[in-house]
């Protein structure tokens, strides 16, 4: 069965540090994977996504994801962290073979990441 | 582009009873799927509808059910409300419904169930 494991359910950095939030996956091929973010309150916003192709991933923010084949991970990194990033983070995967079903993304736990000033 | 709208946004029932949750999807979107988020288990798929029709299913007992109508609008309801019920409930939409679309999520409705 898919899943999707983000191991640290909660992360501090102190603002203007770099970050990584760490995103491993299960599944049987290279599944579709997203990174979204959830401020208190809101929806969920979609950072980046990795279907095919260049395996650094470029997203809005500043946020960019590396796929790692080898390590089935997606990891999100920033090189610069704001106040403004505070939030949950989820990454999700997709089905490639769920073609015109596509509606369904099973996500981690989410990452809580507090920034210090 | 006007967003993803759920209402309503807060909701308090009590046990036994039930509840009809509303998602409208971006103008033009034709999917729209559902996902229950709370503490303990995180973000769970619900179910998604295409052109009235649901074509996924989450697993999750059968007091949950959806439909859409032909505006594309969604509802989710809930029948016979238990404590385990409370949760954020998420819509989010999509053009197609593919995989590769992007899904754009609605705010949520925060549902309490006494």
């Amino acid at each position: 069965a898919q899943s999707v494991t983000q191991p640290d359910i909660h992360i501090t950095v102190s603002e203007g540090a770099s970050l990584e939030l760490r995103c491993n996956y299960s599944y049987g091929a290279t599944p579709y994977l997203f990174w979204y973010v959830q401020s208190p309150g809101q929806g969920l916003q979609l950072l980046l996504k990795y279907f095919s192709g260049d395996t650094l991933v470029q997203g809005i923010k500043g946020f960019e994801a590396e796929f790692k084949r080898s390590q089935s991970s997606f990891n999100l990194r920033k090189p610069s962290v704001h106040w403004s990033d505070a939030a949950e983070y989820f990454c999700a995967v997709g089905d490639p073979l769920g073609g015109n079903q596509g509606g369904k993304l099973i996500f981690g736990q989410g990452t809580e990441l507090s920034v210090k000033p | 582009k006007a967003g993803v709208t759920q209402t309503p946004r807060y909701l308090i029932k009590t046990r036994g009873q039930q509840v009809t949750l509303s998602c409208s999807p971006i103008s033009g979107h034709r999917s729209v799927s559902w996902y229950q988020q709370t503490p303990g288990q995180g973000l769970q798929f619900l179910f998604e509808y295409f052109s009235e029709t649901q074509r996924n299913k989450g697993n999750f007992p059968g007091r949950f059910s959806g439909r859409q109508f032909s505006n594309s609008r969604s509802e989710m309801n809930v029948s016979t409300l238990e404590l385990g019920d409370s949760a954020l409930y998420l819509c989010a939409s999509t053009g197609r419904g593919y995989s590769t679309d992007t899904q754009y999520f609605g705010p949520g409705t925060r549902l309490t169930v006494l």
